[in-house]
C-alpha cells in the first residue's frame, strides 16, 4: 500500500512570505505528527493530532506555525511571516492508533528553504 | 539540553563485521525506544524497538539492547552490508506522550 506522501518535495521562498506543506498520512492512520529535521540534527517534534484534533501542539516554535487536518486524514503545516531560520526539512509521520506496534511511518519530507 | 545523545557522528566498518551503534539518554520517564534508519533525500524508517520491561529484542540482523540503570541501549548489526550504510536516529518516547525525541543520528558506512 501506498505510505505517507508529503507535498511538494521542495519548497523555495522569500523570507516574509506565507507558506503551506501538506502531508497525506497512510489510509486509516488516526495518529498524525509533523516534525522538523534541521541539518547535522535529529526529527523534532512539532505537532500531533489524533483524528481532527490537535492533542499535543507543544513543539510549535512559536505562533507562526500553525498546522490543521479538518477531515482527520489530510494535514497542512502553515507557516507565517517565514524567516531563514525556518529552513529544514519537515516531515510528517502517522501512525495507526491501537496498533501492536509503537512505530510511526515517515514520509519523505518537504525540504524548505526561506531565502 | 539533549535528552537523547549518540555520541558518535559516524562509523565506520567492513562487510560481514558487526556493527554497534550507541545511545545514551537522561530521561528516566522514557518507555519505549526505537531506531530508525535514514537514506538521503529519505523519510526516516522503522527498524526496530523495544520496550522498557525487556533488555533485548532481535529481528533478523537486528538486535537491539537496553541497559536501564546505565541508560544506555545500543543497536547490533550482524553482519554488517553494503546496504546498510545509512544515517541511523535513536529515538525515545516517554509514557503518555505520543512525541518521539531523537537523537543527532550516526552515519554508519559499511565498506565492500
Amino acid at each position: 500500500g501506498a505510505g505517507v506522501s508529503q507535498t511538494p518535495s521542495n519548497k523555495v521562498t522569500e523570507k516574509g512570505k506565507y507558506v503551506e506543506l501538506r502531508c497525506d498520512p497512510i489510509s486509516g492512520h488516526t495518529a498524525l505528527y509533523w516534525y522538523r529535521q534541521s541539518l547535522g540534527q535529529g526529527p523534532e517534534f512539532l505537532i500531533y493530532f489524533q483524528g481532527t484534533g490537535a492533542a499535543d501542539d507543544s513543539g510549535l516554535p512559536n505562533d507562526r506555525f500553525f498546522a490543521v487536518r479538518p477531515e482527520g486524514s489530510v494535514s497542512t503545516l502553515k507557516i507565517q511571516r517565514t524567516e531563514r531560520g525556518d529552513s529544514a526539512v519537515y516531515l510528517c509521520a502517522s501512525r495507526p492508533t491501537g496498533g501492536a506496534g509503537n512505530e510511526q511511518f515517515f514520509g519523505p519530507g518537504t525540504r524548505l528553504t526561506v531565502l | 539540553d539533549q535528552q537523547v545523545k549518540q555520541n558518535s557522528p559516524s562509523l565506520s566498518v567492513q562487510e560481514g563485521r558487526i556493527s554497534i551503534l550507541n545511545c545514551d539518554y537522561t530521561n528516566s520517564m522514557f518507555d519505549y525506544f526505537l531506531w530508525y534508519k535514514k537514506y538521503p533525500a529519505e523519510g526516516p524508517t522503522f527498524l526496530i524497538s523495544i520496550s522498557s520491561i525487556k533488555d533485548k529484542n532481535e529481528d533478523g540482523r537486528f538486535t537491539v539492547f537496553l541497559n536501564k540503570s546505565a541508560k544506555h541501549l545500543s543497536l547490533h548489526i550482524v553482519p554488517s552490508q553494503p546496504g546498510d550504510s545509512a544515517v541511523y536516529f535513536c529515538a525515545a518516547r516517554q509514557g503518555g506522550s505520543e512525541k518521539l525525541v531523537f537523537g543527532k543520528g550516526t552515519k554508519l558506512t559499511v565498506n565492500p
